[in-house]
């Protein structure tokens, strides 16, 4: 079965423009979360979606940052007006979502995000 | 808010040496713990994860890792060490109890390993 994917792997782009990041999860599960790795903050939770309630967008950093997820099943992470600070490897995971506490998250390879 | 500490940014093990990799947390209660391995290029793999019960806990590829709750801490370990091995190792904490918040992770800064041939 496939695992978690994520495109595109590499993105360049100009300072003030906005990316779109995609997430296909496992098949199946139910949760999905979006985290962020930069040489400055380490690994940090971003958003998290779980079926069709409100997701926690607790860890979004700023108003530049959004999420979708459409369908229950593919996640889209929006970020406007990029920044130099923007740059690091943004993160998806998926879990079954049966029970919050006990699923393991499954992570994809990463996109990673260069802005200039 | 729960937190993870890994105090070794770097570790050089030679092949065939034991590896012990040091994690430690700070929260209320006894939390969700996991190891994950990252090696170049790849995404995060689960090596191993304690809920409850047993605290050593044993792993995929020859890992184990063992709750001490005195400690707050999870270290984890491995016997023999193979060059394969090379890769960044974070620690992880969830946090229990916030059914509405998922499992969200928070992740210790991680540990860079180099085995010598």
């Amino acid at each position: 079965g496939a695992g978690v994917s994520q495109s595109p792997s590499n993105k360049v782009t100009e300072k003030g423009k906005d990316v779109e990041l995609r997430c296909d999860p496992i098949s199946g599960h139910t949760a999905l979360y979006w985290y962020r790795q930069s040489l400055g903050q380490g690994l940090e939770f971003l958003i998290y979606f779980q079926g069709n309630s409100a997701p926690d967008k607790s860890g979004l950093p700023s108003d530049r940052f959004s999420a979708e997820r459409t369908g229950g099943s593919v996640s889209t992470l929006t970020i406007q007006r990029t920044q130099q600070e923007d740059s690091a490897v943004y993160l998806c995971a998926s879990s079954l979502g049966r029970g919050a506490f006990t699923d393991t998250q499954y992570f994809g390879p990463g996109t990673r995000l260069t802005v200039l | 808010a729960q937190s993870v500490t890994q105090p070794d940014i770097h570790i050089t093990v030679s092949e065939g040496a034991s590896l012990e990799l040091r994690c430690n947390y700070s929260y209320g209660a006894t939390p969700y713990l996991f190891w994950y391995v990252q090696s170049p290029g790849q995404g995060l793999q689960l090596l191993l994860k304690y809920f409850s019960g047993d605290t050593l806990v044993q792993g995929i590829k020859g890992f184990e890792a063992e709750f001490k709750r005195s400690q707050s801490s999870f270290n984890l370990r491995k016997p023999s060490v193979h060059w394969s091995d090379a890769a960044e190792y974070f620690c992880a904490v969830g946090a229990p109890g916030f059914k509405a918040a998922g499992n969200k992770l928070t992740f210790g800064g991680g540990t860079r390993v180099l085995v010598k041939p």
